[in-house]
């Protein structure tokens, strides 16, 4: 298995234009979740997934963000009506929960720039 | 509130150590996280902590103390690949990581 990946790496959009991720975990594990990453910062979690049921979502988090793990393996974040503040790293992780024990593994995140 | 405290940048010579602090103040404990992030890359997994006491894989040590709320990161024989962010994560009773803000650690030849 070579990790967890993002589609695309980068983008770039004009504001008001809707932009949909794409993440594939590492094949056996049931966790994934997204993150924000803003230039030195931590990442900010959004959300997260155990298998395909959407578990928390961040109280911060604008109704125009959704995210959907349809069959429990790879996942999709949509923003809407972007704004320029919706400009950062999106990361998306992934984890194999066993009894207390979980690791997150990041995928290489995808940049995006709203102009 | 969740509190994760780390000083914001440190410089170090090639060659030597440093120790990269954390203090943290969360609802709860389940574990503390090391993670290595090179500018426009995405963070990768160091070291875990559970119990009290030093972890030592290779170069790299973490050492927690739960009493009082503190962890440590340590990197021997620095190397230039080492300048990074290094970002410390707590896990909470909900289970949930709560992440500092990094410390970027520049390393001077």
């Amino acid at each position: 298995d070579t990790g967890v990946s993002q589609d695309p790496r980068h983008k770039i959009t004009k504001r008001g234009q809707n932009v949909t991720f794409r993440c594939d975990p590492i094949s056996e594990h049931n966790r994934l979740y997204w993150y924000r990453q803003t230039l030195g910062q931590g990442p900010e979690f959004l959300t997260y997934f155990q298998n395909e049921a959407q578990l928390e979502k961040s109280r911060l988090l604008s109704d125009r963000f959704s995210a959907e793990r349809p069959k429990g393996s790879f996942s999709t974040l949509e923003i809407q009506r972007t704004e320029q503040g919706d400009s950062a790293m999106y990361l998306c992780a992934s984890s194999l929960v066993t009894g207390d024990q979980e690791t997150q593994y990041f995928g290489p995140g995808t940049r995006l720039l709203v102009l | 509130g969740q509190n994760i405290d780390q000083p914001t940048e440190m410089t170090a010579t090639e060659g030597a150590i440093v120790q990269i602090n954390c203090t943290y103040q969360t609802s709860g404990f389940n574990g503390l996280f090391w993670y290595q992030q090179h500018a426009g890359e995405a963070p990768t997994f160091l070291s875990y902590n559970v119990l009290d006491g030093l972890e030592e894989k290779g170069r790299f040590s973490s050492f927690l103390s739960r009493s009082k709320g503190y962890s440590y990161l340590l990197l021997k024989e620095l190397q230039m690949k080492d300048s990074a962010s290094y970002l410390c994560a707590v896990r909470d009773s909900n289970y949930q990581l709560i992440w500092g803000a990094g410390t970027k650690l520049i390393i001077k030849p």
